[in-house]
């Protein structure tokens, strides 16, 4: 079945360095979402992509699709403490509408 | 708009226990989701729906009924709770499948 993968489980960052989270899928993705959930809270949607290499940008966070639809990556330029939480990916795949998969996500924790 | 609804907030099981989850949303999105959340696995997508009458299972429906009368609820029952479904629970819904999830606050279940 359709797998996502997330890489890493973990990253501890100084406020003001950037950050990078990565996402594969075994299939390749109609769509992918990105959610972030902060701690104790419910995971709350940031974005999503649909097309082939589309690059999205919300302020500091930018958000690429791969040109094969089965990778993406979320980058955070000058991470600030507001920053820390779960981030996720989530893939659709073709003819699987309905079926969102969501990866491990990536905890991020960022020392003032 | 209440948004996506759960209750109860906290459950504590015995083993054998039955129980059920509610789930309701006041924004007429035709497709409602249930995913379970454990350390380290992300969020595993257990039951979805359509619409009113049309269900399907997700990748972890064992353990798990779900029915859809309504447009706005999506209740998930567990007919005899095991320690393994320990674990905090969301309900989410979309407007599409393929489209963005508003998640509930989440059920913390603990089954002894």
């Amino acid at each position: 079945g359709q797998q996502v993968m997330q890489i890493p489980q973990y990253q501890h960052v100084q406020e003001g360095e950037d950050f990078t989270t990565y996402c594969n899928s075994s299939t390749t993705l109609s769509n992918i979402q990105w959610y972030k959930q902060r701690p104790g809270g419910h995971p709350v949607f940031l974005i999503q992509l649909v097309k082939s290499g589309e690059v999205k940008k919300q302020k500091r966070l930018t958000f690429q699709f791969g040109e094969a639809k089965k990778n993406s990556s979320l980058h955070i330029t000058a991470t600030q403490t507001t920053d820390v939480g779960t981030y996720f990916c989530a893939g659709i795949s073709w003819g699987n509408t309905g079926k969102l998969i969501f990866g491990q996500g990536t905890t991020l924790q960022v020392k003032p | 708009n209440a948004g996506v609804t759960q209750t109860p907030k906290f459950q504590v099981l015995k083993t054998g226990q039955s129980m059920t989850l509610q789930c309701a949303q006041d924004m007429n999105h035709e497709y409602m989701s249930w995913y379970r959340q454990d350390p380290g696995m992300g969020l595993r997508l257990i039951h979805y729906s359509v619409g009113a009458g049309i269900t399907d299972q997700g990748e972890v429906p064992n353990g798990y009924n779900v029915s859809r009368s309504t447009t706005e609820d999506f209740p998930l029952r567990l007919l005899s709770a095991a320690p393994s479904q320990t674990s905090v629970y969301f309900c989410a819904s979309s407007v599409t499948g393929a489209g963005s999830r508003y998640f509930g606050p989440g059920t913390r279940l603990l089954v002894l």
